[in-house]
């Protein structure tokens, strides 16, 4: 199964700075490759599909970048509500899995 | 709007089974997948199976395959997923998320205690 590696494992930020979140791939996933944002007590919400498109109502703030083996989203300007784990996804290959999360704290 | 709505928390001593249901509203059940997907206490997301709306075919994660079955009642719009000869290792929040590759919205999720 495909592994996926987050890094780092925490980001810690201020508002308005820009967040840099890396996912890498153990084998080649095209651009098969979501992001989830997890809050506290909450269920995960699908933030990018297929490498950079948005999902519905997910501010522009949110993008995301990367094909292949190395993926990136990026905050463009934090917010205090963004504080959360962010996970990526690969659906390119059985079975799909998730990589470990990025903490993203808000200072 | 898509509503993914589950069943209660629930404690079951090990070696026992759980039945865990997700009613779906807002959108045409027989069109997507369901997916199931669990999270242990301050751990990440784990990926169990999907079933299909459409036609029943499921797909499961070769850890879970001899433990967990997957079922739909599509009158009922609902999805439920079981699994068997429980452990201390399943304790765990259970997800059902709607999705065909990716999963665009999820079930509130069901903690599943496993203790004597």
């Amino acid at each position: 199964e495909i592994v996926l590696t987050q890094s780092p494992a925490t980001l810690s930020l201020s508002p308005g700075e820009r967040a840099t979140l890396s996912c890498r791939a153990s084998q080649s996933v095209s651009n098969h490759l979501a992001w989830y944002q997890q809050k506290p007590g909450q269920a995960p919400r699908l933030l990018i599909y297929d490498a950079s498109d948005r999902a519905t109502g997910v501010p522009p703030s949110f993008s995301g970048s990367g094909s292949g083996t190395d993926f990136t989203l990026t905050i463009s300007s934090l917010e205090p509500d963004d504080a959360a784990i962010y996970y990526c996804q690969q659906r390119d290959n059985w079975p799909p899995t998730f990589g470990p999360g990025t903490k993203v704290d808000i200072k | 709007q898509v509503q993914l709505v589950q069943s209660g928390p629930d404690v079951k001593p090990p070696g026992a089974s759980v039945k865990v249901s997700c009613t779906a509203a807002g959108y045409n059940f027989s069109s997507y997948v369901m997916h199931w997907v669990r999270q242990a206490p301050g751990q990440g997301l784990e990926w169990m199976g999907w079933i299909s709306g459409y036609n029943g075919v499921r797909n499961y994660a070769q850890k879970f395959r001899s433990r967990v079955t997957l079922t739909q009642d599509t009158s009922a719009t609902t999805a439920y997923m079981e699994l068997t000869s429980l452990t201390s290792d399943d304790t765990a929040v259970y997800y059902c998320a709607r999705g065909d590759d990716y999963l665009d919205n999820w079930g509130q999720g069901t903690l599943v205690t496993v203790s004597s």
